[in-house]
């Protein structure tokens, strides 16, 4: 079975700075999907940004970027020049490749953007 | 991009009756949708995947006859908390899609039970 940690339930960060949010899983497959979805106070699911196992460049989005480290089982994300919308839940998921497998989400870090 | 579409958004039904949410991928087919529940500041709980033509299965410690599913087509899934109780009160969301892609989660429906 695989498994998600988070080990931040909450963090803070000013508005324009740069913030890491960490994850880690823990899984014997060889091939998968990472991702890191945002909830925000509506509770509406949005997706960050995916990385698939395999391909070793780190995905970037925008201001959101990953470290994954495949050997340590480690996918961070960094979310640079931090503004006020991205105050919100963010959940590490992992997916098994695959049709119709389910996610395994983490346990979630609140994230608070401040002035 | 992928939408999936759920209703209602809030809803408040009494002790002992029934309440019907519905999932619906409005411009792709969805063979598995998967059903999820959360409790306040907590992770989401998959609760049951729904598989189009067949039986949904179920997670471990998911009621299958409170919480029945259908999956009647490639388009529609429903979830119906049956002979509801306060306990039941939570924020329910169903996603759908391609994997590949990350599947997209439809707006959740907030369950109040009285």
């Amino acid at each position: 079975a695989q498994t998600v940690t988070q080990s931040q339930p909450e963090m803070s960060v000013q508005e324009a700075e740069t913030v890491t949010l960490s994850c880690t899983y823990d899984t014997s497959e060889s091939n998968y999907y990472l991702f890191w979805y945002k909830q925000p106070p509506s509770r509406q699911m949005i997706l960050v940004i995916r990385q698939e196992a395999y391909k070793q460049q780190n995905a970037t989005e925008n201001r959101f970027s990953v470290n994954f480290q495949k050997a340590a089982k480690s996918f961070s994300l960094k979310i640079s020049d931090s503004q006020l919308g991205d105050t919100a839940m963010y959940f590490c998921a992992f997916n098994p490749t695959g049709t119709a497998s389910k996610l395994t989400f983490g346990t979630g870090t609140r994230l608070q953007v401040t002035l | 991009g992928a939408v999936v579409s759920q209703h209602p958004s809030r809803v408040i039904c009494k002790s002992g009756t029934s309440v019907k949410i519905e999932c619906r991928s409005l411009d792709f087919q969805a063979t598995t949708m998967f059903w999820y529940r959360q409790f306040p500041k907590k992770s989401l709980m998959l609760m049951a995947t729904s598989n189009e033509g067949s039986k949904a299965t179920y997670e471990q410690g998911v009621e299958k006859d409170k919480f029945l599913i259908n999956h009647a087509s490639l388009t529609l899934s429903t979830l119906t908390v049956t002979s509801a109780h306060p306990e039941d009160s939570s924020f329910y969301i169903c996603s759908a899609g391609d994997i590949g892609y990350g599947y997209t989660f439809g707006s959740g429906t907030r369950l109040t039970v009285v």
